[in-house]
């Protein structure tokens, strides 16, 4: 029982390339989530997925997208990257979500380090 | 906007309790308050919740007031591993992480 995993745990892009980080859980939960850390901060939800099929924004969506692919993984594309998405991206996962749901605790990957030139 | 105050730091010696505490005077009735902590470089684990009473497992109690503005998170016995950053949070639509308390564990 592996968690949550993430890959790559970390990349080196230019302005302006793209890129794909992925995310993928075995505990058969219901919700995912993708966040960034930028240094000396909390974390900041990018976009979260309430059940498969699901996809909203969070606090930060502007530069990125999304694909829940599955029920275990769920995507986080970068189409043109930016020096300002310099970060740690976390992805998360959760029993259950969304709006009048009771939030289960999340169980955290061990993060993807970006930096951007 | 996160919806809860903690300290930014706390130092605690190893062996004594660390109680950490945090305020959320905003809270509706039935908003849960979650406790998590980050270890440098690792992504958050989760420590705790709770609605009402006071709740205990294995790595910590919380204690909410009876008017649920505020909440205190103890860690009986703080040893060096505990050195992380805890974060309060009280449940919204979506978890939003504020900056959290840093404590550090004296030897």
């Amino acid at each position: 029982n592996a968690g949550v995993t993430q890959t790559p745990k970390f990349q080196v892009l230019k302005t302006g390339q793209s890129m794909t980080l992925q995310c993928a859980q075995d505990m058969n939960h219901n919700s995912m989530y993708w966040y960034r850390q930028d240094p000396g901060m909390g974390l900041r939800l990018i976009y979260y997925s309430a059940s498969e099929g699901t996809t909203d924004k969070g606090e930060v969506p502007n530069g990125y997208n999304v694909s829940r692919l599955n029920k275990r993984e769920f995507s986080l594309r970068l189409e043109s990257a930016a020096p300002s998405q310099t970060s740690v991206y976390f992805c998360a996962s959760s029993e259950l979500a969304g709006p009048g749901s009771f939030i289960y605790e999340q169980y955290f990957g061990p993060g993807t380090r970006l930096t951007v030139t | 906007d996160a919806k809860t105050t903690q300290p930014p730091s706390m130092d605690c010696a190893e062996g004594r309790a660390a109680n950490l505490p945090c305020n959320h005077s905003t809270i509706s009735g039935n908003e849960y308050v979650y406790w998590y902590r980050q270890i440098h470089s690792q992504g958050p684990q989760y420590i705790i919740h709770g609605l009402k009473n006071n709740e205990t497992n294995e790595m910590a109690s919380l204690i909410i007031t009876e008017d649920r503005k505020s909440s205190t998170l103890i860690l009986p016995h703080a040893t060096l591993r505990d050195t992380a950053v805890y974060y309060c949070i009280v449940r919204d639509d979506k978890i939003i992480f504020g900056k959290g308390t840093r404590l550090h564990i004296l030897p």
